[in-house]
């Protein structure tokens, strides 16, 4: 089945510090990509929707300047969280999938973000 | 995209059949149903979707009542392993939509 690949799984950091988190798409092209956040016992929350080679759609309350998203091309996008704070810190969990198909989406392992 | 809901939390006896009900009475015609499972800590896994047939692979089966205002995803012969966070989403297709999720059920298979 399809694989989404995500990296690393686990980051720990001081304040302050930019931390850049990648989601690639092993075997198939993914015209879209989605990043989504996840808080202890909370369901999954959407932070932004990337399709390749435009710009991001952000959620409301999400901030654009804090959490950069690049998806560059129809394999792989970025998250960079900009000077992360400890109430950056969460699960964050990246999906892609083929535009306008009914084939479901697929989700990374995700990527824990521990901020000092 | 239409909401669902579904009960917080069901045990269910190993090796017992694991019945999940979904409600999404508000589903419109070119809305999927998909269910997804997250098991503590990993990200969400796809276990199966449909439009309006029954469907079943080797993870489950999917039984979509004929009016598609709820569903119920079965999983025959369940494990201690399938024990996680089981979420139903509606989706229409041919659009960008993203997959937005709800609490989902907590299903914990019991020895």
């Amino acid at each position: 089945g399809a694989v989404v690949s995500q990296h690393p799984s686990r980051v720990i950091c001081k304040s302050g510090t930019s931390v850049k988190i990648e989601c690639r798409s092993l075997d198939f092209q993914a015209t879209t990509m989605f990043w989504y956040r996840q808080f202890p016992k909370q369901s999954l929350m959407l932070m932004a929707t990337s399709n390749e080679g435009s710009k991001a759609t952000y959620e409301q309350g999400v901030e654009k300047d804090k959490f950069l998203i690049n998806h560059a091309s129809l394999t792989l996008s970025t998250l960079t969280v900009a000077s992360a704070h400890p109430e950056d810190s969460s699960f964050y969990i990246c999906s892609a999938r083929i535009r306008s198909s009914d084939q479901p989406q697929h989700f990374g392992d995700g990527t824990r973000l521990s901020i000092l | 995209d239409a909401k669902t809901t579904q009960p917080p939390s069901m045990d269910c006896a190993e090796g017992r059949a694991a019945n999940l009900p979904c409600n999404h009475s508000t589903i419109s015609g070119n809305e999927y149903v998909y269910w997804y499972r997250q098991i503590h800590s990993q990200g969400p896994q796809y276990i199966i979707h449909g439009l309006k047939n029954n469907e079943t692979n080797e993870m489950a089966s999917l039984i979509i009542t004929e009016d598609r205002k709820s569903s119920t995803l079965i999983l025959p012969h369940a494990t201690l392993r399938d024990t996680a966070v089981y979420y139903c989403i509606v989706r229409a297709v041919y659009n960008n939509n993203d997959m937005r999720f709800g609490a989902g059920t907590r299903l914990t298979v019991k020895p």
